[in-house]
C-alpha cells in the first residue's frame, strides 16, 4: 500500500462546478498536510497548507480527518485556469511524501 | 531576486554515460533538496543538503548516485552509467532554514532522457 494514495483521474469538470478530491494516508503519526498544484511538465507549487480544524482561501477549501487519516481539496466555481495535476503531501518524520497526483481538466 | 535554477532543463544521455545536474539555490538559501518524479508517480525525495554536509540522503539509491552541494557554487546531483530507467524529472528546491521543505522554492527542474 503506498503511504499517500490518490485518484489518479482525470475529473473532468466543466466551468464553474464544484470538485472534490480526497486523499489517504497511512502514517497516522503524520504530522502536516499540504496541498500542491503542479502545471504540466511544470514545478510543483504549494496551494495550500491543510489544518485539523479545516482552512479556506478563496474557492479553495481543504480539510483533514485525522480519525479516517485522509485530506480533502474542495474547489468551488471552478477556472479554465484550475486544471492542473494536484498533489497530496504528507509530513512525516521530517520528510515530504507526496501522492501520485489528481489531474483535474476544467472544460469550457 | 532569481529563484531556484536548475540547468539543464533537459538532458540526453546514453546508456553507461554520466549525468549532472546543477541546482542554484535562491539567494540566501543555504538548504537544498533533490527529488525525482518518474512518469505519472509523485515526487520522491532524494537527499537534503546544507552547505558543504549531506544531512539526509535516506532517499538516494545507494549506487551510481551522488550529491554535493560545495561552498561556492552550485549543488551537483550525479549519476554515473545511466540507465533507462533514470528517465525522470529531477527537481531541486532551496529553502532559507533547516528542514524546511514546506517553505521551499522549487526549480523547474531537469528532464533527464536515458537512450
Amino acid at each position: 500500500r503506498k503511504e499517500v494514495e490518490q485518484d489518479p483521474g482525470p475529473f473532468n469538470v466543466p466551468e464553474g462546478a464544484t470538485v472534490a478530491f480526497n486523499c489517504t494516508y497511512s502514517n497516522s503519526a503524520s504530522q502536516s498536510f499540504f496541498w500542491y498544484r503542479q502545471d504540466c511538465r511544470k514545478e510543483p507549487k504549494l496551494l495550500m497548507s491543510v489544518y485539523s480544524s479545516g482552512n479556506e482561501d478563496g474557492r479553495f477549501t481543504a480539510q483533514l480527518n485525522r480519525a479516517s487519516q485522509y485530506i480533502s481539496l474542495l474547489i468551488r466555481d471552478s477556472k479554465l485556469s484550475d486544471s492542473a495535476t494536484y498533489l497530496c503531501v504528507v509530513k512525516s518524520n521530517y520528510q515530504l511524501i507526496w501522492g501520485a497526483g489528481t489531474k483535474l481538466i476544467i472544460k469550457p | 531576486n532569481a529563484g531556484v535554477m536548475q540547468n539543464p532543463r533537459h538532458l540526453v544521455r546514453r546508456r553507461g554515460q554520466e549525468a549532472r545536474l546543477r541546482c542554484s539555490p535562491m539567494k540566501g538559501h543555504s538548504h537544498v533538496y533533490w527529488y525525482r518524479q518518474l512518469p505519472e508517480e509523485g515526487l520522491k525525495f532524494m537527499v537534503y543538503l546544507q552547505k558543504e554536509n549531506i544531512i539526509d540522503e535516506s532517499g538516494m539509491p545507494k549506487e551510481r548516485f551522488s550529491a554535493e552541494f560545495p561552498k561556492e557554487g552550485p549543488s551537483i546531483l550525479r549519476i554515473q552509467q545511466v540507465v533507462r530507467g533514470d528517465s525522470a524529472a529531477y527537481f531541486c528546491a532551496s529553502s532559507p532554514t533547516a528542514r524546511g521543505e514546506t517553505e521551499a522554492f522549487f526549480g523547474q527542474g531537469t528532464r533527464l532522457t536515458v537512450v
